[in-house]
């Protein structure tokens, strides 16, 4: 499976935007981006994915560089609720593969601060 | 709230032991994960169930099994319970075996004495 490489961790004033950044040089042409996060105490939660495009939902947005070697997750306006572990994860579009297979990082340990 | 349910939230057992996790994937999910997460190892997918078959496999110790039944609520059997088994297992759930969100249940606590 291709890797990521995330920061250990980052810090946020609240209010201020995030970006998470995350290489992936190896990534296969076919290869998703996903972003779960961890709040603690509670299992991981989806936060976005993407191809080659730039997405944007409700909670994150998601830049893709356009050779797809690294990714960066705007959270737009950090809020103390958003502390958790981000994980940068590439899902693999290989024929047989397992779509819940993804492995997960070491991620990003996000602080924000009041 | 994910919709996913796993019980127990904590469980103590004694090496040597045998447990059984349980979880009820959202409502019309077909699709049941399991993962183990512990600090020297991470979040580790262990198995994956489609519609009640075995679909895929990660790093799945042989002492551990899991199986989905026809309701589609899904077990984690651990068995010979080791200290290093002690961790927080996760259950998820997806409606197919495309690609979908995957939705994680708040996980059952095990600590193996």
């Amino acid at each position: 499976d291709a890797k990521t490489t995330q920061p250990n961790s980052m810090e946020s004033n609240e209010e201020e935007p995030v970006h998470l950044p995350c290489n992936h040089s190896t990534i296969s042409g076919t290869d998703y981006i996903h972003w779960y996060r961890q709040l603690p105490s509670q299992g991981p939660e989806y936060v976005i994915h993407g191809l080659t495009s730039n997405v944007n939902n409700r909670m994150a947005s998601l830049a893709i560089a356009e050779d797809r070697k690294s990714s960066t997750l705007i959270l737009h306006r950090a809020t103390l609720r958003d502390a958790a572990v981000y994980y940068c994860i590439l899902e693999s579009n290989a024929g047989g593969t397992s779509y819940g297979k993804l492995t997960f990082g070491q991620g990003t340990i996000l602080t924000v601060h009041p | 709230d994910s919709g996913v349910t796993q019980t127990p939230k904590h469980l103590i057992t004694a090496t040597g032991q045998r447990v059984t996790l349980r979880c009820s994937p959202r409502s019309g999910d077909l699709s049941v994960y399991w993962y183990q997460q512990s600090l020297d190892q991470g979040l580790q997918f262990l198995i994956q169930y489609y519609n009640g078959e075995e679909r895929a496999k990660g790093n799945i110790l042989e002492r551990f099994s899991a199986q989905q039944f026809p309701d589609l609520h899904s077990e984690l059997n651990l068995s010979s319970l080791e200290l290093g088994d002690s961790a927080l297992y996760f259950c998820a759930s997806s409606p197919g075996d495309s690609r979908n969100t995957i939705y994680f249940g708040e996980g059952s606590w095990l600590t193996v004495v």
